[in-house]
């Protein structure tokens, strides 16, 4: 078990480029959550997958975010046309399915910057 | 709608004991966890309850009071790593996705 790992560990682009992110779950976890956290809040829910299925997506998240899971294992979330708004640590993480019970393991994030 | 309250920050001394209170409102209930997340690190999880009462862990206990919508964690010999922030998250029934407090800091003094 090698935990959840992400990738950049750190973003910094100037507003309006593009940005995709990658994660890999732990191997044997088949949901996949994606969250964004500013400082001094708590995470805040983007999306999650079962499987290579996208079941939820946050009526909060713009028509500039994009995710996939396309083979049901690593996991890529695209940002389009970035904005300052935009600027915060996304955090991916995994879990088994096997009802609510099961705690959702995180990755140590990608830190994203807007200039 | 959903809503998860924390206090802010709190302050202990190495050694003692502190509890750390989280209240809940959301459409359903279908579990509530306790995570820890270091300044700069990700979320790690502590605990897990869904029946009322406390679940023991080591230094670390968490209740929950379902019909009051209430748990606490607590921590005892409290010790310097200790320092973090602490975050409740309520998974709301036939939901998978967790909704979040906003977390306490929790700031050990010698």
């Amino acid at each position: 078990d090698t935990g959840v790992s992400q990738d950049p560990r750190h973003k910094i682009t100037k507003r309006g480029q593009n940005v995709t992110f990658r994660c890999d779950p732990i191997s044997e976890h088949n949901r996949l959550y994606w969250y964004r956290q500013t400082l001094g809040q708590g995470p805040e829910f983007l999306t999650y997958f079962q499987n290579e299925a996208q079941l939820e997506k946050s009526r909060l998240l713009s028509d500039r975010f994009s995710a996939e899971r396309p083979k049901g294992s690593f996991s890529t979330l695209e940002i389009q046309r970035t904005e300052q708004g935009d600027s915060a640590m996304y955090l991916c993480a995994s879990s088994l399915a096997l009802g609510g019970n099961q705690p959702q393991h995180f990755g140590d994030g990608t830190r994203l910057s807007i200039l | 709608g959903q809503n998860i309250d924390q206090p802010t920050e709190m302050t202990a001394t190495e050694g003692a004991i502190v509890q750390i209170n989280c209240t809940y409102q959301t459409s359903g209930f279908n579990g509530l966890f306790w995570y820890q997340q270091h300044a700069g690190e990700a979320p790690t999880f502590l605990s897990y309850n869904v029946l009322d009462g406390l679940e023991e862990k080591g230094r670390f206990s968490s209740f929950l009071s379902r019909s009051k919508g209430y748990s606490y964690l607590l921590l005892k010999e409290l010790q310097m790593k200790d320092s973090a922030s602490y975050l409740c998250a309520v998974t709301p029934q036939g939901n998978y996705q967790l909704i979040w407090g906003a977390g306490t800091k929790l700031i050990i003094k010698p």
